[in-house]
């Protein structure tokens, strides 16, 4: 068990562009969560996921945004067509059904320029 | 009605003094309390958790303090050291089914131990 992985650690690019990342939760748990952090901020809840299926999308995520989780193991998170305020840290978690803690990956940071 | 609204955004203590960091809520559906430690470039990781049946509870050095009537909680560390120098996040949500990761954050507070 190496905990919630999360791919890439940083990413640049320029407005308008698409990004993806990817997440790889701890093996066992079923439940997989994306949320947001700006410089000072807390975390904010984006989406999340039991098994394959997308159970709840925050306001926040846009139609620009889009996460699949195909086979209830990995998940990505793309961003289309990049805005500067789209700039953050965007978290994955991962947690076992009915379990209260989170555990957190590194985070994948993306600067928009 | 979401929000989770933490204070101080900053604090600075001595090494073995008491660290205080308080949140406050609005939302009576929430039901499970945690509180996250975050070091840079690191993601969060739960430190402690309450629910509101109990009143305090203690773990090591950190003690969480609930008052369900007055809708707020305060984490408190006592014997401060330089290695908790992190940013702490209070957070809150409703416990149970869909909504148990769905957390809502406070703002943080950077903690600053002086040796």
């Amino acid at each position: 068990d190496t905990g919630v992985s999360q791919d890439p650690r940083h990413k640049i690019t320029k407005r308008g562009q698409n990004v993806t990342f990817r997440c790889d939760p701890i093996s066992e748990h079923n439940r997989l969560y994306w949320y947001r952090q700006t410089l000072g901020q807390g975390p904010e809840f984006l989406t999340y996921f039991q098994n394959e299926a997308q159970l709840e999308k925050s306001r926040l995520l846009s139609d620009r945004f889009s996460a699949e989780r195909p086979k209830g193991s990995f998940s990505t998170l793309e961003i289309q067509r990049t805005e500067q305020g789209d700039s953050a840290m965007y978290l994955c978690a991962s947690s076992p059904v009915g379990a209260g803690e989170l555990f957190f990956g590194e985070g994948s940071r993306l600067t928009v320029l | 009605q979401q929000q989770v609204k933490q204070s101080p955004q900053s604090l600075i203590v001595q090494k073995g003094g008491i660290s205080i960091i308080n949140c406050a809520y609005e939302n009576t559906a929430f039901d499970y309390f945690p509180w996250y430690q975050q070091f840079p470039g690191k993601g969060p990781a739960l430190l402690i958790a309450i629910r509101p049946d109990v009143s305090e509870k203690k773990e090591g050095r950190f003690t969480i303090s609930f008052n369900k009537s007055a809708k707020q909680f305060s984490l408190h560390i006592m014997d401060s050291q330089p290695g908790d120098s992190a940013t702490y996040f209070c957070a809150a949500t409703g416990a149970g089914g869909t909504s148990y990761g769905k957390l809502t954050f406070g703002q943080g507070t950077i903690l600053t131990v002086h040796p």
